[in-house]
């Protein structure tokens, strides 16, 4: 009866791969976030969908593309990937914009 | 922009001692705060919310009041235990100046509770 769930829990790879982390929600929310937490614990979001439409895409680099191909499904897809890029990706659900989010556990990325 | 203010951690006290996280925010508008907490090696949990200048969210003994005229959501709990050793984080909901909802953390504070 998970609510938000991520797969992989854990990704290791090697720099100038391309990989994908997925979510599902079983919610029925509307409106779903991919957030970057560094290794300082700093949370900041990256992008969000409503009903399967973009509405929200910070300053992230576009090697980064997300993909819902659901209302229940946000997908989070990166190119070339950089040491840099090693974080913990959350993903989070809520049903509208102005109600709380419910997160993922998470996906600790590492690039070697 | 929209902004949060969390204080330096960690903190550390002991078993039973009482317990306050300051918050301090900066928003156009009239957002949601709420705050969210961190178990070592897990995601992000509801902590407690508030949607309204001076509404009091409480969840397992944890407080917290949205305070407009001082831009405060403080998190108390009067007595703390091991259990509550985690990271907390203190955040708002964006619906003014961008509508999107999308949450504005502050830099999480870590509890440490010795027995």
């Amino acid at each position: 009866d998970t609510a938000v769930s991520q797969t992989p829990k854990y990704l290791v790879t090697q720099m100038g791969n391309d990989k994908s982390i997925k979510c599902e929600q079983n919610l029925g929310h509307d409106t779903m976030y991919w957030y970057k937490q560094d290794s300082k614990k700093f949370l900041k979001i990256m992008f969000s969908y409503n009903n399967k439409e973009l509405i929200i895409n910070e300053t992230v680099p576009n090697r980064f593309s997300p993909k819902s191909p659901d209302k229940a499904h946000l997908n989070l897809h990166i190119n070339s990937l950089e040491l840099g890029d090693s974080a913990v990706y959350f993903c989070a659900s809520s049903t509208d914009r102005a109600r709380e989010q419910y997160f993922g556990p998470g996906t600790r990325l590492t690039v070697t | 922009g929209n902004s949060v203010t969390q204080m330096e951690g960690p903190v550390t006290l002991s078993e039973e001692a009482f317990l306050t996280i300051n918050c301090t925010y900066t928003a156009t508008g009239y957002p949601s705060l709420f705050w969210y907490v961190q178990y070592p090696g897990e995601g992000l949990q509801l902590l407690l919310k508030a949607t309204k200048a001076d509404d009091k969210g409480s969840n397992k003994g944890f407080e917290a009041t949205y305070r407009k005229e001082t831009t405060s959501f403080h998190l108390e709990k009067g007595s703390v235990q091991v259990s509550d050793s985690a990271v907390y984080f203190c955040a708002l909901s964006d619906l003014g100046s961008s509508n999107t909802g999308k949450l504005i953390f502050g830099q999480g504070t870590t509890l440490q509770v010795k027995p």
